[in-house]
C-alpha cells in the first residue's frame, strides 16, 4: 500500500506538448506539495494545497497548472512543454502544512523534454 | 560544510565506520530542521529532525547537531551499512505569514556511499 503514489514514473514527450502528472495520497493528510528535482538533484517546492486550496505558489510559470479535485489528490498539468521541463517531479503530503512537520514523498516522475 | 559547484558534494566511508555529513543553512530565523535521505530511484524519506531550541537530538544510528551561531547542521551516521548510500538533505523551515503554510528550504545534498 503506497502511502504518496505518482502516475506515470516516467515521461518522455516532445516539446510543445501537453501532459499531466497524478498524485494520490492516503494518508488523511490535508496538505500536498508538487517539487522539482534538478538534474543536480536540487529539490526546489513549486505548489502546495491544503484542502484543495492553493497555499504556496512559487515562482513557476503559468505554463504549470495544479489541480486538486480533492484533498487526496494533487495533479500537476503542464502545457507546451520545454527541454528546460526536463527534471523528476516530485508529489509530497503532510499532515496539515505545518513548518515543523514531515514530508512524505512519492516515488517521482522523471520527465524527458526531447 | 557544504560544497558550491557543479557536482553533488560526495562522502565515500567504509562498512562499518562513522559517517559524518554536513549542511550549512541560510536563513538565520529558520526554527525547524529536518534530513531526508533519497535512494536511487526513490523519493526522499524523512530521517531525524530537531528545532531550534535543541543542539542535539539522537534516532537510531543517527545524530543531528544543530550550531545556530554558525548556522551549521550535521547528520552522524554510526556504524554506516551499505543500505545508508544514498543522498541526504538537510532542510530547514521557518514560519511564514499567517495562513501562508510551512516552506521546507532543501539544501544542496550530499551523496554517501558506503563501501562493504
Amino acid at each position: 500500500d503506497t502511502a504518496v503514489s505518482q502516475t506515470p514514473k516516467y515521461l518522455v514527450t516532445q516539446m510543445g506538448n501537453d501532459k499531466s502528472i497524478k498524485c494520490e495520497q492516503n494518508l488523511g493528510h490535508d496538505t500536498m506539495y508538487w517539487y522539482k528535482q534538478d538534474s543536480k538533484k536540487f529539490l526546489k517546492i513549486m505548489f502546495s494545497y491544503n484542502n484543495k486550496e492553493l497555499i504556496i505558489n512559487e515562482t513557476v510559470p503559468n505554463r504549470f497548472s495544479p489541480k486538486s479535485p480533492d484533498k487526496a489528490h494533487l495533479n500537476l498539468h503542464i502545457n507546451s512543454l520545454e527541454l528546460g521541463d526536463s527534471a523528476v517531479y516530485f508529489c509530497a503530503s503532510s499532515w496539515t502544512g505545518a513548518t515543523n512537520e514531515k514530508l512524505f514523498f512519492g516515488s517521482g516522475t522523471q520527465l524527458s523534454v526531447l | 560544510g557544504e560544497s558550491v559547484g557543479l557536482h553533488l558534494p560526495t562522502l565515500s566511508v567504509q562498512e562499518g565506520d562513522n559517517s559524518i555529513i554536513n549542511c550549512a543553512y541560510s536563513n538565520s530565523a529558520s526554527d525547524y530542521f529536518i534530513w531526508y535521505k533519497q535512494e536511487s530511484g526513490k523519493g526522499p524519506q524523512f530521517i531525524i529532525d530537531i528545532r531550534s531550541n535543541m543542539d542535539k537530538r539522537q534516532g537510531q544510528r543517527v545524530t543531528v547537531l544543530l550550531n545556530k551561531t554558525v548556522k551549521h547542521l550535521s547528520l552522524q551516521i554510526a556504524a554506516t551499512q551499505p543500505g545508508d548510500s544514498a543522498v541526504y538533505f538537510c532542510a530547514e523551515t521557518y514560519h511564514l505569514i499567517y495562513n501562508q503554510g510551512g516552506k521546507l528550504i532543501f539544501g544542496q545534498g550530499t551523496e554517501l556511499s558506503v563501501k562493504p
